[in-house]
């Protein structure tokens, strides 16, 4: 089994419709994050938690929000989805033990398409 | 703000080369440098990391240098195999925010 694993994998929407992306991971990392990837864009940071309380925006937040709702479950969640948030989706976490230089672990990442 | 750049969108080389991938930042230097490897639809893979006082790192085949005068860092892959064909990706915590990421560069190894 994986060590991160999201929630779906694909989905098809229509705009104007709540999506939840989900996140799960068996690591044990406080530190957990969400990417957007686009064609031409690379990774760009959309909320980053580093520990159950803790909820912080990334470069790009407008649009979206997220729920820690356990140290192993970060979900994602487009209020109003449009078509502008169709993109690959990672979730990632990191091992706080390692501070700054800790490396990252992506899950297989969610393709969202929003019609 | 700081940026980081890869220059080259796409790299082709033939099987056997070496690979050389540039990464580029503006303003100070980061106290140290990750590089990824993704494959198509899949998630991104750890796979160097170099400091800032590091001028190399070695892994098997793959080198990368870290040269803060010319803000660059460097990724080699010797002997490359067509195996090797898939987008790299540099990364460094800008501040106190996590990990930005350069936009990648597809390496394609042609047999």
């Amino acid at each position: 089994d994986a060590d991160v694993t999201q929630t779906p994998r694909n989905r098809i929407t229509k705009t104007g419709k709540r999506i939840m992306l989900e996140c799960s991971q068996t690591k044990g990392h406080d530190r957990m994050y969400w990417y957007r990837q686009d064609p031409g864009l690379g990774l760009r940071l959309i909320y980053y938690s580093f520990d159950v309380k803790d909820i912080n925006k990334g470069e790009i937040s407008d649009g979206y929000s997220v729920s820690r709702q356990a140290q192993a479950k970060f979900s994602l969640s487009l209020e109003s989805a449009i078509p502008n948030q169709t993109a690959l989706y990672f979730c990632a976490t990191s091992d706080p033990q390692m501070g700054r230089t800790g490396e990252l672990f992506f899950g297989e990442g969610s393709r969202l398409t929003v019609l | 703000s700081q940026k980081i750049e890869q220059n080259s969108e796409a790299l082709n080389i033939q099987e056997g080369k070496t690979a050389t991938l540039t990464c580029n930042y503006t303003n100070y230097s980061p106290a140290y440098l990750q590089w990824y490897r993704q494959d198509p639809g899949r998630g991104p893979v750890f796979l160097l990391l170099i400091r800032e006082n590091e001028k190399e790192k070695r892994k098997e085949r793959l080198k990368v240098t870290f040269d803060t005068t010319l803000k660059q860092s460097l990724f080699h892959i010797t002997a490359s195999q067509p195996a090797d064909s898939a987008t790299y990706l540099c990364a460094f915590y800008s501040g106190n925010t996590p990990l930005v990421f350069g936009k990648g560069t597809r390496l394609s190894v042609i047999a």
